[in-house]
């Protein structure tokens, strides 16, 4: 049930775009979106629910796919800060909402 | 606003030892997240707390980990006897709890715990 991110690292260049994607086999309720740097605790970046709008945290934005039981993280004109891994935790449906479970995550380096 | 508190911050063991991790969470905040990070993956649910009640411990080995919240405030994590596949971060995380959804609401999560096991 654990979610599949794609892909596994991305290196860019600072004011580059990306796309982190994260998918389910199973109908999803909830997804979250939270960034790790070396070392810390993750950090809370935005939630996306079912039937809810896509979402933004600065120049960071996300959507969900409720057809496909994707969700998709852009990363906009990245900066240094940005850097670090990307993880998405999901809650399915059919569990009520109740468990998070996190994906494999994506490594992010942002070069100048 | 205080954040999740957690110690140790490091703790090294050998193999066949016991071990234990203190969490307390943002105050309020009913649920509680035990995660296990293991280098180069995602975080591991090993067990959710609502209040002092287990929600979810499917993926707790209980032969040897044991987790309780007895006055659904803090938490102890315990490891009896420790593996060397156990080395790995100990997140604790928790979340305010009152809706019907938990997984609507962000997850804060703490510093964790280092554990290596030699």
């Amino acid at each position: 049930q654990q979610p599949v991110q794609s892909p596994q690292a991305v290196i860019l260049r600072e004011g580059e775009d990306a796309v982190i994607n994260c998918s389910s086999s199973k109908a999803l309720y909830s997804v979250h979106w939270y960034r790790q740097k070396h070392g810390e605790a993750p950090v809370f970046l935005m939630i996306l629910l079912k039937g809810g709008e896509q979402k933004g945290h600065e120049k960071i934005s996300a959507s969900f796919n409720e057809k496909k039981q994707q969700s998709s993280l852009y990363l906009t004109a990245s900066q240094l800060s940005y850097s670090g891994t990307y993880f998405c935790g999901t809650g399915l449906l059919i569990a009520a909402g109740n468990k998070l479970t996190f994906g494999g995550g994506t490594r992010v380096l942002v070069k100048p | 606003e205080a954040g999740v508190a957690q110690s140790p911050r490091y703790k090294i063991i050998e193999k066949r030892q016991s071990v234990a991790f203190w969490c307390n969470p943002i105050s309020g905040h009913a649920t509680l997240y035990w995660y296990q990070q293991i280098l180069g993956q995602g975080p591991k649910l090993l067990i959710q707390f609502q209040n002092n009640g287990v929600v979810d411990d499917s993926q707790l080995p209980k032969d040897r980990f044991s987790a309780e919240r007895l006055k659904g405030v803090d938490s102890t994590l315990k490891i009896q006897p420790a593996k060397l596949e156990d080395s790995a971060v100990y997140l604790c995380a928790s979340s305010l709890g009152v809706g019907k959804y938990k997984t609507n609401e962000k997850l804060f999560f703490g510093s964790g715990t280092q554990l290596s096991v030699l």
